[in-house]
C-alpha cells in the first residue's frame, strides 16, 4: 500500500503567488514525522519543513508552511510568494517510530514558476 | 553549498567493470545511507548505516556492495552491474539513529550513474 501520496505530478504557479503542493500519507503508528524536501534539477535534495505527528502548531519556516490535518492524514506544502527558483520537483516524506531510519517518499510534484 | 559531499559526480562504466561511489560528511552525524533515484521517480533507500554499521539493507543485489570505513565516509562499491542499474545515487547522513531519529535527513548532490 502507498504510504504516502502526491496526486499532483505537476503544478503551475504565477510569481509572487501562493501554492499549495498536496500530500497524504497512511500509517497506522501514532508517532511519525513528516518532511518536505525540493529537488533542482542539480538533484541534490533540500530538506524545507518538518512536522511532528504530536506538534499542535502547523509548521513555518520562512515562505513556507504545513497544513497538518492529522484526522484527514494530510500534510500539505504551502509556498508563499513564489519565486523563479522555487521552479523544482517536491517531495513529500514520512517517517515512522518503529522504523524511524527509513525515510519513504512520496512520487513528488513538479512546480514550475513562470513570470 | 551541501555538507555533504559525494563523488564523482557522474560516471559511466561498462558492465564488467568495477567502480566505487564515495560520500562524506563533517557533521558529526552517526547514521549514513545510500538512496537510488530513476528518473522521475522518488528517492528509494538502499542501505543504512548506524555508528558504523549496517543496520539497514533493502535487499539490494550483491553487485552493490557498501562501506563505512569511518563515521565520516561512505561508499558503495559497484561490481556487474546492469544497464537498469543506470541511476541517481544520493548520499544522506542524519545526527541521530534509532528512536532519537526525528531530524531532518542532509543530502549530497549525488553521482549520476550510467551503464553500458
Amino acid at each position: 500500500a502507498q504510504k504516502i501520496t502526491q496526486t499532483q505530478p505537476g503544478m503551475f504557479v504565477q510569481e509572487k503567488e501562493a501554492v499549495t503542493l498536496d500530500c497524504t500519507y497512511d500509517t497506522s503508528d501514532p508517532s511519525y514525522g513528516l518532511f518536505w524536501y525540493k529537488q533542482p534539477s542539480s538533484g541534490e535534495m533540500i530538506f524545507l519543513i518538518y512536522q511532528g505527528s504530536y506538534d499542535q502548531q502547523n509548521a513555518t519556516e520562512g515562505r513556507y508552511s504545513l497544513n497538518f490535518q492529522k484526522a484527514r492524514k494530510s500534510a500539505n506544502l504551502v509556498i508563499s510568494a513564489s519565486q523563479l527558483g522555487d521552479s523544482a520537483m517536491y517531495f513529500c516524506a514520512m517517517r515512522e517510530a518503529y522504523n524511524t531510519d527509513k525515510l519513504i517518499f512520496g512520487t513528488g510534484t513538479r512546480l514550475q514558476v513562470f513570470p | 553549498d551541501t555538507e555533504v559531499t559525494q563523488t564523482p559526480k557522474h560516471l559511466v562504466m561498462g558492465m564488467t567493470n568495477k567502480k566505487s561511489l564515495k560520500c562524506e560528511q563533517h557533521m558529526g552525524h552517526r547514521a549514513m545511507y545510500w538512496y537510488k533515484q530513476k528518473a522521475k521517480k522518488p528517492p528509494e533507500l538502499m542501505f543504512v548505516y548506524s555508528y558504523e554499521k549496517l543496520s539497514i539493507n533493502e535487499s539490494v543485489p550483491s553487485r552493490f556492495s557498501p562501506e563505512c570505513p569511518n563515521s565520516s565516509l561512505l561508499n558503495l562499491h559497484l561490481h556487474a552491474l546492469q544497464p537498469e542499474d543506470s541511476a541517481l545515487y544520493l548520499c544522506a547522513s542524519s545526527h541521530f539513529v534509532g528512536l532519537a531519529n526525528t531530524g531532518e535527513l542532509f543530502f549530497g548532490e549525488g553521482s549520476r550513474l550510467t551503464v553500458l
